[in-house]
């Protein structure tokens, strides 16, 4: 039980081109979602908390504008990357709140790369 | 803001050793979680401990929260090739945040 599925797993954009993550809680719902990202050989710093039905919360430093997230559902959130640029490139991470424990279940993370 | 601090950052060991990692917050904590992440992978959630001086024990894993839960550690008994990988504290903030703010990591390599 509680798993969450992230797609792609992978992806390469151009620069300037927006990139869609799916985040998705398989066995149980999430009220709650967070987004982290992760540089190489680093811990993972929390982007935002996405709550459904309402907007997320982002944490200082990061651009709401350039990190849409969309929880539309209790087992659906997306993160979009508008206008990537190879700085974006990253591990990127989402975690849904819920389960059994009541605690934080990753997904398999995103590996974006943007040229 | 709560930081959460984790030693060491790397840690190398013969196989058969024992292995302990350590965390430390600048804040008083509701909980502290602990996961492992392998080498390309994820984090995976290993456990939470919620009470003042609580331990909890997993096979060859040993966890401890503090009294004043602001520490906790991780304690590996007779490490095996299988441990390596990335061990993350996590804390949660007291006040009802569902937020965890992560320690930095161990990352563990075993010498078979």
């Amino acid at each position: 039980g509680a798993v969450v599925s992230q797609h792609p797993s992978w992806v390469i954009c151009k620069s300037g081109t927006s990139v869609k993550i799916e985040c998705r809680s398989l066995d149980f719902q999430a009220t709650t979602m967070f987004w982290y990202r992760q540089f190489p050989k680093q811990s993972l710093m929390l982007m935002a908390t996405s709550n459904e039905g309402s907007k997320a919360t982002y944490e200082q430093g990061v651009e709401k504008d350039k990190f849409l997230i969309n929880h539309a559902s209790l087992t659906l959130s997306t993160l979009t990357v508008t206008s990537a640029h190879p700085e974006d490139s990253s591990f990127y991470i989402c975690s849904a709140r819920g389960g059994v424990q009541d605690t934080q279940y990753f997904g398999p993370g995103t590996r974006l790369t943007v040229l | 803001g709560q930081q959460v601090m984790q030693i060491p950052q790397y840690q190398h060991v013969q196989e058969g050793e024992d292995f302990t990692t350590y965390c430390n917050s600048s804040t008083t904590l509701s909980n502290i979680q602990w996961y492992k992440q392998r080498p390309g992978g994820h984090p995976v959630f290993l456990i939470q401990l919620v009470k003042s001086g609580e331990v909890k024990k997993q096979k060859r894993l040993t966890f401890q929260f503090g009294e004043a839960k602001k520490n906790s550690s991780l304690h590996i008994t007779a490490t095996q090739t299988t441990d390596v990988g990335t061990y993350f504290c996590a804390g949660g903030r007291q006040g009802g945040s569902e937020k965890l703010v992560f320690g930095k990591g161990t990352k563990l390599t075993v010498n078979p």
